[in-house]
């Protein structure tokens, strides 16, 4: 059984550009969560999908968006990088909602200068 | 929306000795709690997780209470190795329909001093 993988694993972009991180979820998870983890800080929700609908959404601006294929990976897109964007992006995915059996994949590290 | 506190931020023990890491949430509707080790440069692992409806689960080294009255949740390491040093989460989360998210804690970097 194959975990949760993140692409890429690190990312330097310039504030006010566009970034799209990728994930695969773990064999037959059809849910699939994104995390901003800031440094020294616990993870922050950002939205969930299930079968390729976003049904929940954390304190995050519109500017982070996303999507989810038929196959369950998942797309997180953030657009007009700010500097406080800078942070550990975890995807997690499951076979429930509320956080039940995530698994999390290693994340990718963005930075924004 | 849910809220929760962790305690301590910084753990020092020595190997052998026990741990103990304690939480506090704020939302009564939270029914699931789950504990996640992170390694440097790791995602979240989970190591030990506890519904409302019990009091006290134990996996070898590892246990965790709930006093949903208190709304308080403890992890408890005992015989602490080294490779039990990272940095250990609390979660909380209302695991039912229409529920979607886990509300972490800040953390607590454990380090175990051979």
């Amino acid at each position: 059984e194959t975990g949760v993988t993140q692409s890429p694993t690190h990312l330097i972009k310039t504030r006010g550009q566009q970034v799209t991180l990728r994930c695969s979820s773990q064999s037959g998870h059809n849910t699939v969560s994104w995390y901003q983890q800031a440094l020294g800080q616990g993870p922050q929700f950002i939205f969930q999908y299930y079968r390729e609908e976003e049904n929940g959404r954390g304190n995050f601006p519109p500017r982070f968006s996303g999507l989810q294929f038929p196959n369950y990976s998942s797309e997180l897109n953030v657009n007009a990088l700010e500097l406080d964007d800078s942070a550990l992006y975890l995807c997690a995915s499951s076979l429930s909602a509320g956080g039940l059996g995530y698994t999390f994949g290693s994340g990718t590290r963005l930075t924004v200068v | 929306g849910e809220n929760v506190e962790q305690h301590p931020s910084t753990l020092s023990v020595q190997e052998g000795d026990s741990a103990v890491i304690k939480c506090t949430y704020s939302d009564s509707a939270s029914n699931y709690f789950p504990w996640y080790k992170q390694e440097l440069g790791k995602g979240p692992q989970l190591i030990i997780d506890i519904r409302s409806n019990v009091g006290e689960k134990k996996d070898q080294r590892i246990a965790v209470t709930l006093n949903k009255t208190a709304k308080h949740f403890s992890l408890h390491i005992t015989e602490t190795q080294p490779e039990d040093s990272a940095v250990y989460f609390c979660a909380a989360s209302y695991s039912g329909a229409g529920s979607y998210q886990l509300t972490f804690g800040k953390g607590t970097k454990l380090s175990v001093i051979p």
